[in-house]
């Protein structure tokens, strides 16, 4: 089973910040089957980012991801109110398990 | 407009068995691999298990494996989940989530709105 570590736990930054979040897998993501998920409080998660670095449909280009084999990245620039929420990585190999990274809690 | 509305979900006593069921619009149901994932208050996301398009394949979470059932009816567009021998640490927000294909290698989207289990005495 692949184990997603992210970091930081928690980032504070402001409104306009950009925001960098780390996840690490503990061996290679097949083909970069990774995804980024965005989630504010009482709500399910939504898809912002997937195969590493395509946005989802709706997903303004703020968002990016990047990265392959074990480490990937989810960059947010010039942060805006709404985007203060947790984030998660997931890896959606060529079967399951399906694994999440523990959450980076983005705040201001 | 996908969408997927879960229910089922309530207090149920440590031992005891529960089903969650989902109900999926707006798509091909028998065309998309679904699963659930829950998520324990306050805590992180945990995929819980996954069955194929065509409901001949099942995987499942190893905290899970031998409870829980996963099965569906693409004649009803529905999803379900059958719990038994509930534990205190199943009790959790679970949601039902499309994988965006047949095969398992594809992103969960869109996710329902979650129905909340919980299992005490």
């Amino acid at each position: 089973e692949i184990v997603l570590t992210q970091s930081p736990g928690t980032l504070s930054l402001s409104s306009g910040d950009t925001a960098t979040l780390s996840c690490r897998a503990s061996q290679s993501v097949s083909s970069s089957y990774l995804a980024w998920y965005q989630q504010k409080p009482g709500q399910a998660p939504r898809l912002l980012i997937y195969a590493a670095s395509s946005r989802a449909t709706g997903i303004p280009d703020r968002f990016s991801g990047s990265g392959s084999g074990t480490d990937f990245t989810l960059t947010i620039s010039t942060l805006e109110p709404e985007d203060f929420a947790v984030y998660y990585c997931q890896q959606y190999g060529s079967s399951p398990p399906y694994t999440f990274g523990q959450g980076t809690k983005l705040e201001i | 407009e996908v969408q997927l509305v879960e229910s089922g979900g309530h207090l149920v006593q440590p031992g005891g068995s529960l089903r969650l069921s989902c109900a999926a619009s707006g798509f091909t149901f028998s065309n998309y691999a679904m699963t659930w994932v829950r998520q324990a208050p306050g805590k992180g996301l945990a995929w819980v298990s996954a069955i194929s398009g065509g409901g001949g394949s099942m995987n499942y979470a190893d905290s899970v494996k031998g409870r829980f059932t996963i099965s569906r009816d693409n004649s009803k567009n529905t999803l379900s989940l059958q719990m038994n021998s509930l534990r205190a640490e199943d009790t959790a927000v679970y949601y039902c989530v499309r994988v965006t294909g047949t095969g398992w290698a594809n992103w969960f989207d869109p996710w329902g709105q979650g129905t909340l289990v919980t299992v005490s005495s």
